[in-house]
């Protein structure tokens, strides 16, 4: 079955950087774009950026540009959230998601990893 | 803000039926793009609910049916039932963002 599982959340002081990472496992991981979507405490959900099957497209919401970066290694069935320069205003709990291109559905989630902002 | 617009809260007896709107532009849902629904019950990951308009996803009840017309869809659930209550949201892309956009969420209240 499909598993995405993310990790390298936790607590960051403003300013700082932080990478998350999401394994992904039980479907061919190489021929799946990736999103990451975010869920601030209490709100809804925010897409945050999306990698293409093989790094060659990313789209990133106008919120985190400049700031954050996505990176995949499909040898380790793995993609990358690069966050610097972080604001208390990031702190949600970040998902990764599997999809076949940017305009199609987020087919499977992980679970959450929790990023805390605060001084 | 949210791009798409949908109700914060819908509620509903067991048994009945209730909709939930998605309204966009013609830059996401009126420029063709489709739209695809979320389920988020308390405490967990959104799940995929319905793509492509309305399509289901793999062992989602035939209770839901989704729909799109013009810059607006909507997902209805008949036959309500308890464990439908959760968090939903509608999705889509914006082409004039270059990003994916997601409605603000409904809760849905069984009541």
């Amino acid at each position: 079955q499909v598993q995405l599982v993310e990790s390298g959340g936790g607590v960051v002081q403003p300013g700082r950087s932080l990478r998350l990472s999401c394994a992904g496992s039980g479907f061919t991981f190489s021929s799946y774009g990736m999103h990451w979507v975010r869920q601030a405490p209490g709100k809804g959900l925010e897409w945050v950026i999306f990698i293409s099957y093989d790094g060659s497209e990313r789209f990133y919401a106008e919120s985190v540009k400049g700031r954050f970066t996505v990176s995949r290694d499909n040898s380790k069935n793995t993609v990358y959230l690069q966050m610097s320069s972080l604001r208390t205003d990031d702190t949600a709990v970040y998902f990764c998601a599997n999809s076949a291109t940017v305009t199609t559905s987020l087919d499977y989630w992980g679970q959450g990893t929790l990023v805390t902002v605060s001084s | 803000q949210s791009v798409l617009t949908q109700p914060p809260s819908v509620s509903g007896a067991l048994g009945q039926r209730v909709t939930i709107s998605c309204t966009g532009s013609r830059s996401n849902i009126g420029s063709a793009y489709d739209v695809h629904w979320y389920q988020q019950l308390p405490g967990t990951a959104p799940k995929l609910l319905m793509f492509v308009n309305s399509l289901r996803a793999s062992g989602v009840p035939d209770r839901f049916s989704g729909s799109k017309s013009g810059t607006s869809a909507s997902l209805a659930i008949t036959g309500l039932q308890a464990e439908d209550e959760a968090d939903y949201y509608c999705q889509s892309y914006d082409s004039s963002l270059n990003g994916v956009v997601f409605g603000g969420g409904t809760k849905l209240t069984v009541l």
